[in-house]
């Protein structure tokens, strides 16, 4: 069984500084893919970043890194630079190699980027 | 721009009564999903189809049911069996599986309140 576990229901960062997001993970695949997404208060779901479990490199897309960690099962999401735009939800999850391509989500945790 | 598409955007529904919250996609996509996301909470699965004409349960299906009839559209219907539905709800897609690595791509959601 796959599960995702976010530990901090709420975060808080000052703007312009960097913020990490905590995530962990479990799952019996040999092969699965992390991601990572932003709820903002309107609702919808924003992809922010993407890392395969094979992956040698640690991902990074603009202001967004994940800090993978396969030995302990983490997959942490940097912020660097906070803006007042980056204040949402964030969601980890986790998608496996078998069965129905799904994602698996963490509870969030509630990023606020103060002025 | 290809993307999804949820309507209505909120919808209220009477005791005993069914409602059937539309979701369409241009993005060619093959799979598609519906998942329900409660206050505080995660997304969790409801059903979800790889194929036209096929479709599969997922966590929580019960008084739900869905249609694959085309490969744009997967309409979720929420039945009077559904005692608690009362959430945010939100269709995603992929493109064919393949890659853990393909991000699912979401609609807007629709938020559904009984009344």
């Amino acid at each position: 069984a796959q599960k995702i576990t976010q530990t901090q229901p709420g975060m808080f960062v000052q703007e312009k500084e960097a913020v990490t997001l905590d995530c962990t993970y479990d799952t019996s695949d040999p092969s699965y893919g992390l991601f990572w997404y932003k709820q903002p208060s309107s609702g919808e779901m924003i992809f922010l970043i993407y890392q395969g479990s094979y992956d040698q490199q640690n991902a990074t897309e603009g202001r967004y890194s994940l800090n993978f960690q396969k030995a302990r099962k983490s997959a942490n999401l940097v912020i660097s630079a906070s803006q007042l735009g980056d204040s949402a939800m964030y969601f980890c999850a986790m998608r496996g190699s078998t069965g129905a391509n799904n994602l698996f989500f963490g509870t969030g945790t509630r990023l606020t980027v103060i002025p | 721009d290809g993307g999804i598409t949820q309507s209505p955007k909120y919808l209220f529904r009477k005791e005993g009564q069914n409602v059937t919250l539309s979701c369409e996609q241009n993005l060619n996509h093959d799979a598609m999903y519906w998942y329900r996301q409660d206050p505080g909470q995660g997304l969790r699965l409801i059903y979800y189809s790889q194929i036209v004409n096929d479709f599969q349960k997922g966590d929580i299906a019960e008084g739900y049911s869905v249609s694959r009839e085309k490969k744009e559209s997967f309409p979720l219907t929420v039945t009077s069996a559904q005692k608690n539905p009362t959430a945010f709800y939100l269709c995603a897609s992929t493109p064919p599986p393949g890659e853990v690595g393909q991000p699912q791509h979401f609609g807007d959601g629709t938020r559904l309140s009984i009344l």
